[in-house]
């Protein structure tokens, strides 16, 4: 069965503090992986698409890996304005239709 | 209007009540999409339509049904909801269904009392 596991469910940390978020995921051939972050009482915002295994992507402070079980979001000199619940979803190489299988995500919380 | 937007924002309603939630993309895109999203769970995919045809029913009850009049509008219908139904649905859009960057509008907060 196509699964995605985040972890951990809340991560707290001091503004500065770089960490990193994981996506571990079981599926049947992956198509792509996203990364979404969601405000409270908003949509999720597309951050990035990986494809394939050792791709890398970057925007400010975070950066997203792919290997061929996990990808990792990473968060350097986290600030405040950080803070948001990530979400990790895979599309499956079978699915034409565009389903995405999302994880529960991460709420992550940067205090000043 | 940028972006995906969807109406009302929020939703208060009986069980017995019909109502409608509506999406409208203005991005071009030719997918579109209903989530559900319930407190300390994944989103959950309950339609998809391509080219205003669904290609995607994720096993959801018939007291939803949803309607694509063309590719840049989605309703969903709602009638005899019950209170488990109380949750956040989105609304998704992307170029096409098979590489599959979606962009999700605000979403409307339904409550089924």
């Amino acid at each position: 069965e196509d699964q995605v596991t985040q972890s951990p469910e809340a991560l707290r940390l001091q503004e500065g503090e770089s960490s990193s978020l994981n996506c571990s995921y079981t599926v049947s051939g992956l198509r792509g992986l996203f990364w979404y972050r969601q405000d409270p009482g908003k949509g999720p915002e597309f951050l990035f698409t990986l494809y394939s295994a050792g791709e890398e992507k970057e925007k400010e402070r975070l950066k997203a890996t792919l290997t061929k079980k996990e990808s990792f979001l990473h968060i350097t000199a986290p600030k405040p304005e950080d803070s948001a619940t990530y979400l990790c979803a895979v599309q499956p190489i079978y699915n034409q239709g565009g389903k995405l299988i999302f994880g529960q995500g991460t709420e992550l919380s940067v205090k000043p | 209007e940028t972006g995906v937007t969807q109406t009302p924002r929020h939703l208060v309603m009986g069980m017995t009540n019909k109502k409608s939630l509506k999406c409208e993309q203005h991005l071009g895109h030719n997918a579109m999409y209903w989530y559900k999203q319930s407190a300390k769970k994944p989103l959950e995919l309950m339609f998809v339509y391509n080219f205003k045809e669904q290609t995607e029913n994720n096993s959801v009850p018939s007291r939803f049904s949803p309607e694509c009049p063309n590719s840049s509008h989605l309703f969903l219908h709602l009638h005899t909801l019950q209170p488990e139904d109380s949750a956040l649905y989105l609304c998704a859009s992307s170029p096409s269904g098979r590489y599959n960057e979606q962009f999700f509008g605000p979403g409307t907060r339904l409550t089924v009392l």
